[in-house]
C-alpha cells in the first residue's frame, strides 16, 4: 500500500520561498508520476502541477496559476517529491497535498495527509 | 483551460435518499473525468474515474456516468459516512477540479 507524507509547512513571511517534501513509501517510487494539489481554507482542491517520472524524462508541468514561482522535482533514491515556492503571497494560503498516480491514468489514487502553509506577516 | 461546474453547490437529503450530483465541463473532456468525496480534515478519497469505472474498494452504491461535457455521480441510498464534498476532475487537458458539491444531512 502507497502512502505519503508531507511535510515542510508552516508559517512563512510574503515573499519568502518554501520548500515542500513528500515522502513514499511501500511502492517503489520511481515509476510513476506524482502531483501537488493544493486547497485554501474553506474552497476547493486546486492542481498546482507534477512531474512525471524519469523513465518518461522527469517532465514537469505547472498550472498557468503559479508557474514561475513553484518548481517540482524528485529524489527517486530517496522516494522524496518536492515543491519548491517562490515569493509567497498570501494567496498562496493553502494546505498542500502530494498524490501519486500509480497507474499513469492521470487520477489521483493515493493522497498524503497534507501540510498546511500559512503565509502572513 | 479547461473549467469543471457543479451543481447544485449544496444537496439537502436524509439517509437512504439518493443523490444526483451534476458535473459540466466548458469543453469535451471525452469520458476523462473522475469523482472524488472529501471529509472534513482529511484527504480526498478518488471514488469514480473515466466516468463511470468505480475505484478499489468503493461501494457499488456509488455510480457515474456521462460523456463529452455532462457527467453524473449518483449515490443510489445515501448512507451516514456519505454526507461530504464530492469534487469531480478532468484530466483531458491540463487536470482541473469542480468547485465541489456538499451533500449535507437535511
Amino acid at each position: 500500500e502507497v502512502q505519503l507524507v508531507e511535510s515542510g509547512g508552516g508559517l512563512v513571511q510574503p515573499g519568502r520561498s518554501l520548500r515542500l517534501s513528500c515522502t513514499a513509501s511501500g511502492v517503489t517510487f520511481g515509476d510513476f508520476p506524482m502531483s501537488w494539489v493544493r486547497q485554501a481554507p474553506g474552497k476547493g482542491l486546486e492542481w498546482v502541477g507534477f512531474i512525471s517520472s524519469y523513465a518518461h524524462g522527469g517532465t514537469t508541468e505547472y498550472a498557468a496559476s503559479v508557474k514561475g514561482r513553484v518548481s517540482i522535482s524528485r529524489d527517486d533514491s530517496k522516494s522524496i517529491a518536492y515543491l519548491q515556492v517562490s515569493s509567497l503571497k498570501a494567496e498562496d494560503t493553502a494546505v498542500y497535498y502530494c498524490t501519486s498516480d500509480e497507474e499513469g491514468s492521470g487520477y489521483y489514487m493515493t493522497w498524503g495527509q497534507g501540510t498546511l502553509v500559512t503565509v502572513s506577516s | 483551460e479547461i473549467v469543471l461546474t457543479q451543481s447544485p453547490a449544496t444537496l439537502s437529503l436524509s439517509p437512504g435518499e439518493r443523490a444526483t450530483l451534476s458535473c459540466r465541463a466548458s469543453q469535451s473532456v471525452s469520458g476523462y473525468l473522475a469523482w472524488y468525496q472529501q471529509k472534513p480534515g482529511q484527504a480526498p478519497r478518488l471514488l469514480i474515474y473515466d466516468a463511470s469505472n468505480r475505484a478499489t474498494g468503493i461501494p457499488p452504491r456509488f455510480s457515474g456516468s456521462g460523456s463529452g461535457t455532462d457527467f453524473t455521480l449518483t449515490i443510489s441510498s445515501l448512507e451516514p459516512e456519505d454526507f461530504a464534498v464530492y469534487y469531480c476532475q478532468q484530466r483531458s487537458n491540463w487536470p482541473s477540479f469542480g468547485q465541489g458539491t456538499k451533500v449535507e444531512i437535511k
